[in-house]
This record gives structure tokens, sequence and C-alpha cells, in this order.
């Protein structure tokens, strides 16, 4: 149980344009998500909490009309990174917390490359 | 949220014993010490999650002494297929979602 699916694996957009990458809380509800952000041989870095129903929390530095999310639903999030440019190239992943299981399920990462 | 310290990377052998110590000096009282395995271009994975004394399952062990401010994931027999990264997280047990601070984690590199 406990199984997040995160769309895209991998994405190639050019700068500018906008990418869209999805994350499913499979067979649990996730009132929260999160998003994390991860460069190459570096950890995960939290970019913000999101919240269905609600606006998401973004954490101090990330610019929230750039990395626009929308939690909907108790079983989808959407993060989209709007007018990318080649430094948004990340590894981004997903988190639902569920109060059954060990808490936190990630999911499986999108790899996006701007060019 | 506890601060976690673990060493950056480890080199072992195929078959050998792994030990990887955390330190978390400033853990709570309701604090959980959790465990996640991260391999290249994929989301962490959960493998072991204690509170105190010892925890097993069927990949690790995880030992947690009385005081609580450390805690040592145990490999055992590691293979090829371990070399990954390993991070240490203190998790709070609120019922509630809270966020999560990864640290550095430790690069453990398995060799033949």
């Amino acid at each position: 149980g406990a199984v997040v699916s995160q769309h895209p694996s991998r994405v190639i957009c050019k700068s500018g344009t906008s990418v869209k990458i999805e994350c499913r809380s499979l067979d649990f509800q996730a009132t929260t998500m999160f998003w994390y952000r991860q460069f190459p041989k570096q950890s995960l870095m939290l970019m913000a909490t999101s919240n269905e129903g609600s606006k998401a929390t973004y954490e101090q530095g990330v610019e929230k009309d750039k990395f626009l999310i929308n939690h909907a639903s108790l079983t989808l999030s959407t993060l989209t990174v709007t007018s990318a440019h080649p430094e948004d190239s990340s590894f981004y992943i997903c988190s639902a917390f569920t109060s059954s299981n060990y808490g936190y399920t990630f999911g499986s990462g999108t790899r996006l490359t701007v060019v | 949220l506890a601060k976690t310290t673990q060493p950056i990377s480890m080199d072992s052998y195929e078959g050998q014993e792994v030990n990887i110590t955390c330190s978390h000096n400033n853990i709570a009282t309701n604090d959980y010490i959790t465990w996640y395995q991260q391999f290249p271009s994929q989301g962490p994975r959960f493998i072991i999650q204690g509170y105190k004394t010892k925890v097993t399952n069927e990949v690790a062990s995880l030992f947690i002494p009385a005081d609580r401010k450390s805690s040592t994931l145990s490999l055992p027999r590691v293979s090829l297929s371990d070399t990954a990264v390993y991070y240490c997280l203190v998790v709070p047990n609120t019922g509630t979602a809270s966020k999560l601070t990864f640290g550095t984690g430790t690069r453990l590199q398995v060799t033949l």
C-alpha cells in the first residue's frame, strides 16, 4: 500500500514554455503533499507544501508565481513550472503523507531539462 | 525539526556488513527516526523506522541508544545493488503532515 505515482518521469522543454508534473496517491487519500527539488549530487530541498483545497505554502526563496501548485483533489497534486529556463532544470520529487503506513511516501521523480 | 548529521560517504565490499551512524542531538520526545534509500534518478524509498532500542526488518536493522541522540542503520551483507544514498530523518509523530528536512545523506559505494 501507500503508492505515489509521479508523471512524467522525464521531460525536455524549450526555454520559455511551461511544464506540468503530476503526483497521484494511488491507494490512499493525501490531504498534504510536498514538492522537492534535487540538483545533481545534492540533497532534496523542500519547495512547497501542497494542501488539498487551499493554497500551497512555499519555502523561502521559492517563487510561487513560477512554481504553480494545485491540489484540487485528495489524490492529485500538480506542479507547473511556468516560463521555464535552463536553471530550472532539476529533479523534482513529490511526497504524500498518510496517517497510516509509515507516513511519507515519495514519487519516483521527474527529470526536467530545459533547453 | 531536529537536524541530522551523517557521514558524507562510505565504501564497502560486497558481502560485508555496513553500519551508518546518524546523530540527531535535538530529537524531540515524539520524533521517530526514519531511514530512506535513494538510487540515482529515483525518489527516496522507505527502509526502516524506529523510536528506541532495536528494530529489524527484512532489509536492515536500526539501533537506537537510550538517549536517542543517535541511531545506526545496519545493512547486513551488502551487495552491489545497495549502492545508493541513505538519508536519516527525524520525523514527528503527530498524526499530521510535517515538513521533512533532508540532510546530506550518506553515499554508499559497494564494490566487488
